[in-house]
C-alpha cells in the first residue's frame, strides 16, 4: 500500500470555526489531491497539488483553501466550516507519468460540522 | 455536467456468476480509464485500468473492455466473490492533465 496517512480520521466541529485537514505521504510522489465522497455524488475534486507551493482548483473548491509547503504535506483547510462540508474527505497521491494518471488514496477523514 | 456516468447505482449478482459492471464517458479527450473499489469506512484501491489504445486488458478476475466509438466501457469480474462486494467507481484522464473525472459509483453485492 501506498504510504499514505491523513489526520484526523475523525473531526466533529461547529459551523463557523475553521478546519485543517492534513495529508502526509512518504513515497515523494509529486501530485497530491484533495477529494470529498458525498452520497449521489461520488468523488469530486477539491483541490490538486503538482509541487511544492503549487496548487490548483478542483471542481468544488468554493469554501476550500489548500497549501503545500513540503512535498510530503498537503493541508486543506475549510476558513469557516457549514453544514455543507460535513463529508468524507480523502487525500491521493501520484507520480508524475506523462504517459498514465493511477492515483492512490488515503484511508479519508470523516468531517462532521453541526 | 456528468462526462463520466455510472448509471447503475447497484447491482446484485450470486456469488459465482458473472457481474459487469457499466460506465459511459462523453469527453472524448478522455484516453485513459480507470476502475477503483471502494470498502465502507476505508479509501478507493485502484483495481484495473485501460488505456484507449487497447479494447481489453485482464488481470485475473477481472477484465476491462473499452469501446471508443461507443465511448462505452465495462468491468466484467469473473467468477464473483462476497468479498467483491463494495463500491466500484469509474474514472477517465486525459493525456497532458493530472487529473481523473470519476462516476458516481455502482455499489455491487455478491450473495453466496
Amino acid at each position: 500500500d501506498a504510504g499514505i496517512t491523513q489526520s484526523p480520521r475523525h473531526k466533529v466541529t461547529e459551523t463557523g470555526t475553521p478546519v485543517t485537514l492534513r495529508c502526509h505521504q512518504t513515497e515523494n510522489h509529486r501530485y497530491m489531491y484533495w477529494y470529498r465522497q458525498d452520497p449521489g455524488h461520488g468523488l469530486r475534486l477539491i483541490h490538486y497539488s503538482y509541487g511544492v507551493k503549487d496548487t490548483d482548483k478542483g471542481e468544488v473548491s468554493d469554501g476550500y483553501s489548500v497549501s503545500r509547503s513540503k512535498t510530503e504535506d498537503f493541508l486543506l483547510t475549510l476558513e469557516s466550516a457549514t453544514s455543507s462540508q460535513t463529508s468524507v474527505y480523502f487525500c491521493a497521491i501520484s507520480e508524475d507519468r506523462r504517459s498514465y494518471n493511477e492515483q492512490f488514496f488515503g484511508p479519508g477523514t470523516r468531517l462532521t460540522v453541526l | 455536467d456528468q462526462q463520466v456516468k455510472q448509471n447503475s447505482p447497484s447491482l446484485s449478482v450470486q456469488e459465482g456468476r458473472i457481474s459487469i459492471l457499466n460506465c459511459d464517458y462523453t469527453n472524448s479527450m478522455f484516453d485513459y480509464f480507470l476502475w477503483y473499489k471502494k470498502y465502507p469506512a476505508e479509501g478507493p484501491t485502484f483495481l484495473i485500468s485501460i488505456s484507449s489504445i487497447k479494447d481489453k486488458n485482464e488481470d485475473g478476475r477481472f477484465t476491462v473492455f473499452l469501446n471508443k466509438s461507443a465511448k462505452h466501457l465495462s468491468l466484467h469480474i469473473v467468477p464473483s466473490q462476497p468479498g467483491d462486494s463494495a463500491v466500484y467507481f469509474c474514472a477517465a484522464s486525459a493525456r497532458g492533465y493530472s487529473t481523473l473525472t470519476f462516476g458516481k459509483g455502482t455499489m455491487l453485492l455478491v450473495s453466496p
